[in-house]
C-alpha cells in the first residue's frame, strides 16, 4: 500500500505565478484533506473534499481551490502566489469522517 | 477558528524516561482530540485520539489523558526511545470535520 502519495516535492515559483499541487489518497479512502504548514507551525486546515465537493473549509482566501476527480485524487490550485504562501502543503486522505487522517510527506512551495 | 496550543516549545528526556507531553484547548464543541508525531522532512503520523466523552485511552507505549474541566490534554510515553524524537502535534476535530492543529513540542531523546 502506497500510502498517501503527493506531488511534486519540492517547487520554486515566482510572485503572482498559479501553482498546482496533486494528491493520490491512500487506497481505500475516500475524503482528501489539504493543510498549509508554515516553518516551525502546526498544520493549518485549508479545505476538505468529499464525493467530489468541498465539504469544509478553513480561513483561507479564495485564491486557495481545489478539485477532487471520480478516483478520489485531489488537487490544490493556488492563484496569484504571495512570499506568504512559502511553505509545506499537505495532504491528508481519510474513509469518510475518521478521525485518523493518512498524512503524505508535503510538497515545499518556495515563493520568490 | 478555535486554537489548540501547547505548554511546551521543547522537551528533552533521557532514555528509558517517561515522557509526558501537554496540550491546551479552547472549543469546548470538539468531539476528538487526536495526537501525532511528524518526523523530519514527513509528513504528521497518526499516533491515538480520544473521544470527548472519554478521560483516558491507552495504546501500545502511550497514553493520552483528556481534562474537559480545564480543557487540557495529555500524551504520555513510556520508556522513551531515540525514535520518539519528533514534534509532537495535538488536534481537535470540531464542526463535524475540521481540524485544527497546535503548533507542536519537540521531544529530544537522550541516549
Amino acid at each position: 500500500d502506497a500510502g498517501v502519495t503527493q506531488s511534486p516535492t519540492h517547487l520554486i515559483k515566482t510572485r503572482g505565478q498559479q501553482v498546482t499541487l496533486r494528491c493520490s489518497p491512500k487506497s481505500g479512502h475516500d475524503t482528501v484533506s489539504w493543510y498549509q504548514q508554515a516553518l516551525g507551525q502546526g498544520p493549518q486546515f485549508i479545505f476538505q473534499y468529499y464525493e467530489e465537493e468541498e465539504r469544509q473549509r478553513g480561513n483561507f482566501p479564495d485564491r486557495f481551490s481545489g478539485h477532487q476527480f471520480p478516483n478520489y485524487s485531489s488537487e490544490l490550485n493556488v492563484n496569484a502566489l504571495l512570499l506568504g504562501d512559502s511553505a509545506l502543503y499537505l495532504c491528508a486522505s481519510s474513509l469518510g469522517t475518521g478521525v485518523s487522517l493518512v498524512f503524505g510527506q508535503g510538497t515545499r512551495l518556495t515563493v520568490v | 477558528g478555535e486554537s489548540v496550543g501547547l505548554h511546551l516549545p521543547t522537551l528533552s528526556v533521557q532514555e528509558g524516561d517517561n515522557s509526558i507531553i501537554n496540550c491546551a484547548y479552547s472549543n469546548s464543541a470538539s468531539d476528538y482530540f487526536i495526537w501525532y508525531k511528524q518526523e523530519s522532512g514527513k509528513g504528521p503520523q497518526f499516533i491515538i485520539d480520544i473521544r470527548s466523552n472519554m478521560d483516558k485511552r491507552q495504546g501500545q507505549r502511550v497514553t493520552v489523558l483528556l481534562n474537559k474541566t480545564v480543557k487540557h490534554l495529555s500524551l504520555q510515553i513510556a520508556a522513551t526511545q531515540p525514535g520518539d524524537s519528533a514534534v509532537y502535534f495535538c488536534a481537535e476535530r470540531y464542526n463535524f470535520n475540521k481540524f485544527y492543529f497546535g503548533s507542536g513540542t519537540k521531544l529530544n531523546v537522550k541516549p
